[in-house]
């Protein structure tokens, strides 16, 4: 069974510029959860998606924005992009509203 | 706010010894409370979780031990390993719709062979 797949795993935009990174969850979850990962913050929780609606909200911006279709796979756009927007970006899946995440390899973001 | 405090930031242990890593929350209605192992490249993995209905959860060599009084709970490593060295993450949530981890900023550990 195949893992969650994230793309691009890495990249490189200039501020101001946006960006979208996918999601393809296990088989079967409909649920995906985003975070961003910076050295010193941990795990900052951006949102949730199931069944294609978004069910929990962290403490973000409005920049950052997200979907999900109606195959369960996520996308997540950050427009405007700033330096400190630069991190790790994992996304999760799992099968309903609670249980066990499980998390892809990350899309690596730099701003320059 | 921090609502889930995990402590140390960085652990350097040993071959053979104990590693422990300690988290302390804040909201008494939480009930779930996982630890997530993440290696350098990869994404986070659950570890082993517990309930507050136990005071301690055993899987091999990892043990979670829960004090439900002092709101703390704390991840033990027996005999660490070089292949233990990790990010580890402690998480809490509670019942309910729509379950959301408050996460520890995590500790890393370093095993020295």
């Amino acid at each position: 069974k195949a893992g969650v797949t994230q793309t691009p795993r890495y990249l490189i935009k200039t501020r101001g510029q946006q960006v979208t990174l996918s999601c393809s969850p296990i088989s079967g979850h409909r649920s995906v959860s985003w975070y961003q990962q910076t050295p010193g913050q941990g795990l900052q929780f951006l949102f949730e998606y199931f069944s294609e609606t978004q069910r929990n909200k962290g403490n973000f911006p409005g920049r950052f924005s997200g979907r999900q279709f109606s195959n369960s796979r996520s996308e997540m756009n950050v427009s405007t992009l700033e330096l400190g927007d630069s991190a790790l970006y994992l996304c999760a899946s799992r099968w309903g509203e609670t249980g066990e995440l499980f998390f892809g390899e990350g899309s690596r973001l730099t701003v320059l | 706010q921090q609502q889930v405090k995990q402590s140390p930031q960085s652990l350097i242990v040993q071959k053979g010894g104990i590693s422990i890593i300690n988290c302390a929350y804040e909201n008494t209605a939480f009930d779930y409370f996982p630890w997530y192992q993440q290696f350098p490249g990869k994404g986070p993995a659950l570890l082993i979780a517990i309930r507050p209905d136990v005071s301690e959860k055993k899987e091999g060599r990892f043990t979670i031990s829960f004090n439900k009084s002092a709101k703390q709970f704390s991840l033990h490593i027996m005999d660490s390993q070089p292949g233990d060295s990790a990010t580890y993450f402690c998480a809490a949530s509670r019942d309910g719709n729509n379950r959301k981890l408050i996460w520890g900023l995590g500790t890393s550990l370093a095993v020295n062979p």
